[in-house]
């Protein structure tokens, strides 16, 4: 099974700042990585696939990027509904695996 | 517009079995390179992927639960059922289902779509 780290488990960050988050594979998915949103109560989010495409209706300041092990979310400019906690998930092997998350705080 | 809904017990005794039903619109299971997938969320923990059923009636499931889990789709009415048996304290959590995306252009999968989610609760 591949197993997925992201790190930090928690960052806390300012609206208008940018936010780094990386996903961490332990072996190579090559771009068969995707990134979610989730928020308590609802239902997660499609951010990016492929590593780097934006889903339907996500808005510029997500950027995805990577490939093999190493993969990071970039949010340029935090707007007040961005903070939530944000997943990676492989769809590169069986099963199907998620990270443990990122959870973005305001400060 | 595709939309899904989970339903089923919001309570189980331990050793019981689930039975989860996730009925969908705006897509169909007859169509080529659709799947139907379910993902959990433990309380304050990390999603975890189940199961998942495609167009063509292949399944996955998760390696850790395979044993415990069993997926049907009926087409007709536009639902697909888990069921998870031996229900367990530990199994208590959020069931989401969701719609997977195959993109043709790029060959990537994801799941684009969720359900609202059911929570579980496992408890005598």
């Amino acid at each position: 099974e591949i197993v997925l780290t992201q790190s930090p488990a928690t960052m806390s960050l300012s609206p208008g700042e940018r936010a780094t988050l990386s996903c961490r594979a332990s072996q190579s998915v090559s771009t068969f990585l995707a990134w979610y949103q989730h928020k308590p109560g609802q239902a997660p989010r499609l951010l990016i696939f492929g590593a780097s495409k934006r889903a339907t209706g996500i808005p510029a300041r997500f950027s995805g990027s990577g490939s093999g092990t190493v993969f990071t979310l970039t949010i340029s400019s935090l707007e007040p509904d961005d903070f939530a906690i944000y997943y990676c998930q492989q769809r590169s092997n069986w099963p199907i695996t998620f990270g443990q998350g990122t959870r973005l705080d305001i400060k | 517009q595709i939309t899904l809904k989970e339903s089923g017990p919001t309570l189980v005794k331990p050793t019981q079995t689930l039975t989860l039903t996730c009925t969908f619109s705006g897509f169909s299971l007859r169509s080529r390179e659709v799947g139907v997938g379910w993902i959990r969320q433990p309380p304050g923990k990390a999603l975890e992927w189940l199961a998942l059923i495609y167009w063509d009636g292949e399944e996955q499931y998760s390696p850790s639960l395979k044993s415990r889990l069993t997926m049907s789709k009926d087409t007709s009415k536009n639902q697909v059922v888990l069921t998870m048996t031996n229900m367990d304290p530990v199994d208590t959590a959020t069931y989401f289902c969701a719609h997977e995306l195959y993109d043709i252009m790029t060959g990537f999968n994801s799941f684009d779509i969720w359900g609202p989610g059911t929570m579980v609760t496992v408890s005598s």
